[in-house]
């Protein structure tokens, strides 16, 4: 198993673009969820989900967008990019079921810089 | 509001020592409770979860965590540190399907 892929590992961004950071998992985990990590702040909840079809906000989902058509994929949009959305990106991935509370699988990250 | 907090930005140690990690939780209802760990340019890595039961919960590499509900506490301990243990230790909690929130995080230094 692959686990929890991201892509890409790296992006620059001019103010004002727009870009989808992507995600997948090969574990048929029920729950994805996206967070960024900023020094000093520990990792924020954006938005997450816990099925296909279904999504809702975290803490700081201003200016992010997500879907999740099959269960595989979770990608993230940017709509107009922002330096205050400089930040290093992770996708996680768990196991739904009966008891809801099961540890997450995280990805390996994407750090994104907006100019 | 449903939260962790990790007092200490930095803790230092020495090799062999015993080392422990602080959360403190905010909470209503029962929690449930995880540590997670950070190694440099690198995801986070489950070590142990509290969800019911036993107060100490045991997890992966050597590390425990005591539960404490008069205290809502969870910290994390280690009866002897490697240097290897060195790394960024995440406090966080679950209290909806998919929902988790982590604390700010805690620098952990083991000095040979």
């Amino acid at each position: 198993n692959a686990g929890v892929t991201q892509t890409p590992k790296f992006q620059v961004l001019k103010t004002g673009q727009s870009m989808t950071l992507q995600c997948a998992q090969d574990m048929n985990h029920e729950y994805m969820s996206w967070y960024r990590q900023d020094p000093g702040m520990g990792l924020r909840l954006i938005h997450y989900s816990v099925g296909a079809g279904i999504t809702d906000q975290g803490e700081v989902p201003n200016g992010y967008n997500v879907s999740r058509s099959t269960t595989e994929d979770f990608p993230l949009r940017l709509l107009s990019a922002a330096p205050s959305q400089t930040s290093v990106y992770f996708c996680a991935s768990s196991y739904g079921g009966a008891s809801s509370y099961n540890e997450q699988f995280f990805g390996p990250g994407t750090r994104l810089t907006v100019l | 509001a449903q939260s962790v907090a990790q007092p200490e930005d930095q803790v230092n140690v020495a090799e062999g020592n015993p080392l422990t990690v602080k959360c403190t939780y905010s909470v209503s209802g029962n929690p449930y409770l995880f540590w997670y760990v950070q190694y440099p340019n690198r995801g986070l890595q489950f070590l142990l979860k509290y969800i019911t039961g036993d107060n100490l919960v045991k997890g992966s590499y050597g590390f425990e965590a005591e539960f404490n509900k008069s205290q809502t506490s969870f910290h994390l301990k280690k009866p002897s540190a490697l240097v290897s243990d060195s790394a960024l230790y995440f406090c966080a909690v679950s209290f909806l399907k998919g929902d988790m929130r982590f604390g700010a995080g805690t620098r952990l230094t083991v000095k040979p």
